[in-house]
């Protein structure tokens, strides 16, 4: 059974810093892994997808990286601000078709 | 596209009473998804289906029935509520199961309470 972990669960840095949250997981035949972010009573929202065949994606402060062999991405955010408070999750997909998720890392960027 | 829409956004139950949450998606996805979200717990899947007259279960099935007679609709029920079951729940879709280009899309969740 694929199992997800995240590390930090929970983080609080100054604007400003860049930051890196790690995802691990136990099984490497994955199709995709994917970042997301969830606000406070809100929903998920996709940030990033990267492919089995893909070693990272990147869209404006974030980068994303995968090591399928090692059963590692992480999610690289550069010069944080307080808007980018919020809890990350990432997501694999495997044989089944059926996402797992971490439980997330909570982010907290304060002035 | 409105894409995933859930209601209601808040309800409160009594226990041993049932109701439906509704979801849809006017994507054309054809996988669906339910998953409660508890504290500690992170999101577990509920059900899912890979398209219309299509459903399964998934890591946490008891209590909750769904169907998909649409490609639209993706309606979880509660059979008889317990206090068990108040969480948060969402509904997700995504255009064809098991393909690796495609990303999920959720909806904004509905927070169930059961007394």
């Amino acid at each position: 059974k694929q199992e997800v972990t995240q590390i930090p669960a929970a983080l609080s840095v100054p604007e400003g810093e860049n930051l890196v949250l790690n995802c691990s997981f136990t099984d490497s035949a994955i199709y995709n892994l994917q970042w997301f972010r969830q606000d406070p009573g809100k929903g998920l929202t996709s940030l990033l997808l990267i492919q089995s065949s893909q070693r990272e994606q990147t869209s404006g402060r974030l980068n994303a990286s995968l090591d399928k062999s090692s059963g590692r991405s992480t999610l690289y955010i550069a010069a944080s601000q307080p808007g980018d408070s919020a809890t990350y999750l990432c997501a694999v997909t495997g044989g089944s078709y059926i996402p797992t998720f971490g439980r997330g890392t909570s982010l907290i960027v304060h002035p | 596209n409105a894409g995933v829409t859930q209601t209601p956004k808040f309800q409160v139950l009594k226990t041993g009473q049932s109701m439906t949450l509704q979801c849809a998606q006017d994507m054309n996805h054809e996988y669906m998804s339910w998953y409660r979200q508890d504290p500690g717990m992170g999101l577990r899947l509920i059900h899912y289906s890979v398209g219309a007259g299509i459903t399964d279960q998934g890591e946490v099935p008891n209590g909750y029935n769904v169907s998909r007679s649409t490609t639209e609709d993706f309606p979880l029920r509660l059979l008889s509520a317990a206090p068990s079951q108040t969480s948060v729940y969402f509904c997700a879709s995504s255009p064809i199961a098991g393909r690796a280009t495609d990303t999920q899309y959720f909806g904004p969740g509905t927070r169930l309470t059961v007394l």
